[in-house]
């Protein structure tokens, strides 16, 4: 089945620089790539996604890259805010129908 | 918010007992997808439902079932709960054959002593 790995598993910045968190799958057939933020004692918010024929998708502050070939994606985030500080996960599907598979998530801290 | 609700909030059980967990999707989703949540971790996939029938299923034992409703909405049933099963629940709901976009609800917190 897909294993995602995710990296780093925690993640400390200063407010207004950048966080980049890093994803590899293992699933060739995966062509959904969605991004969550958890914060304490919520669900998960999907706050942006990828999906396998496009290369690159940015949201105002957040975006994501996607390499197909290289079987990894990661998530940008520049001028962090405090507000950003929650746990974030990635994860990979075959798109529609199909389960999403989560790496264990990355908690971000945004020092004021 | 999405949309997708979920009860309890939060649960209490002891090893052995079986326990049934609620969910309601979002307007206009017929698929409620059901993870399971431990401390720490990311969410592993338990089982899927679309239109009433279960449409996949992870790496989970036979005492986790579920059913859909007409109206959509979904059940997680747990049978001789095991002390391992203490996690966060989550329901995400998504429309199917149109996108694959699923949302979450808030979760069930369920602990077993």
């Amino acid at each position: 089945g897909e294993n995602v790995e995710q990296h780093p598993s925690t993640l400390s910045v200063q407010e207004g620089d950048s966080a980049v968190i890093k994803c590899t799958y293992s699933d060739s057939a995966s062509n959904y790539f969605p991004w969550y933020k958890q914060e304490l004692g919520k669900g998960p918010q999907l706050i942006i996604d990828i999906r396998s024929n496009v290369g690159e998708k940015k949201d105002q502050r957040i975006a994501v890259t996607l390499n197909k070939t290289a079987k990894h994606f990661s998530l940008h985030i520049t001028e962090t805010q405090p507000e950003d500080s929650a746990v974030y996960f990635c994860a990979a599907s075959r798109g529609s129908g199909y389960a999403l598979n989560f790496g264990k998530g990355t908690s971000l801290l945004v020092t004021p | 918010e999405t949309g997708v609700t979920q009860s309890p909030t939060h649960l209490i059980k002891t090893r052995g007992q079986q326990v049934t967990l609620r969910c309601s999707s979002q307007s206009g989703h017929n698929t409620v997808s059901w993870y399971q949540q431990a401390l720490g971790q990311g969410p592993q996939f338990i089982f899927q439902y679309y239109r009433e029938e279960e449409n996949g299923r992870g790496n989970f034992p036979p005492r986790f079932s579920g059913l859909q409703f007409p109206n959509y909405s979904s059940e997680l049933n747990v049978n001789a709960l095991e002390l391992d099963d203490s996690a966060l629940y989550l329901c995400a709901s998504s429309s199917g054959g149109v996108g694959d976009e699923q949302f979450f609800g808030p979760g069930t917190r369920l602990t077993v002593l």
